[in-house]
């Protein structure tokens, strides 16, 4: 069955420190992946987006993500974290031809100081 | 630009009321989705429309739930009956259609079946 895997519910990163959340797919082939950000009452808003070629995208507030096809991932990952990063991060998939998406449970990231 | 509005933003009503989401699109968007968010199941797709057709409703919970989209640029999804499982946060979402296509949601609907 098609699905999307993250495996962590709740990463806890202390400011400045570097953030990788994980993503693991499971599809026939490749799909489109998205990863996606949610704010305490607030509805998702699109981090990144990758559909084909260089596999690292570059994405909006410091996050860039890698897609590694031979372990079906889509790591999101940012250098530095900042206390206004603290928010629910969702990987969501689009098989090519669809346009709806299928999200993963989602990781929580708590920022400490 | 406006994005994605939803209304009302809470909603608390009884066991067997009726109730009506509302979500008016970005304007220029043709798509439109609704998804329901719980901490069980998390995000589900519950309806996909494309050019105001329903394109994909295997999401649609049961005969309680109906959506439509009466123009271009707004949408309804309506619960009747409603029950107390139906309490989640249901957030519509629309896009220029085509898999490539970012999705810009609301800020979702809070509804609590007492």
């Amino acid at each position: 069955a098609q699905s999307v895997t993250q495996p962590d519910i709740h990463i806890t990163v202390s400011e400045g420190a570097s953030l990788e959340l994980r993503c693991n797919y499971s599809y026939g082939a490749t799909p489109y992946l998205f990863w996606y950000v949610q704010s305490p009452g607030q509805g998702l808003q699109l981090l990144l987006k990758y559909f084909s070629g260089d596999t690292l995208v570059q994405g909006i507030k410091g996050f860039e993500a890698e897609f590694k096809r031979s372990q079906s991932s889509f790591n999101l990952r940012k250098p530095s974290v900042h206390w206004s990063d603290a928010a629910e991060y969702f990987c969501a998939v689009s098989p090519k031809g669809y346009s709806t998406l299928t999200f993963g449970k989602g990781t929580m990231l708590l920022v400490s100081p | 630009d406006a994005g994605v509005i939803q209304s009302p933003r809470h909603e608390v009503t009884e066991m067997g009321q009726e109730v009506t989401l509302r979500c008016k699109l970005i304007s220029g968007h043709n798509s439109l989705f609704w998804y329901r968010q719980t901490m069980m199941r998390g995000l589900e797709l519950l309806i996909y429309f494309n050019n105001n057709v329903p394109i994909d409703d295997s999401g649609m919970p049961e005969d309680r739930f109906s959506a439509k989209m009466p123009n271009a640029s707004f949408s309804t999804l309506k619960i009747q009956p409603s029950e107390p499982r139906d309490s989640a946060v249901y957030f519509c979402a629309s896009s220029l259609g085509g898999p490539d296509q970012p999705q810009h949601f609301g800020d979702g609907t809070r509804l609590s079946i007492l």
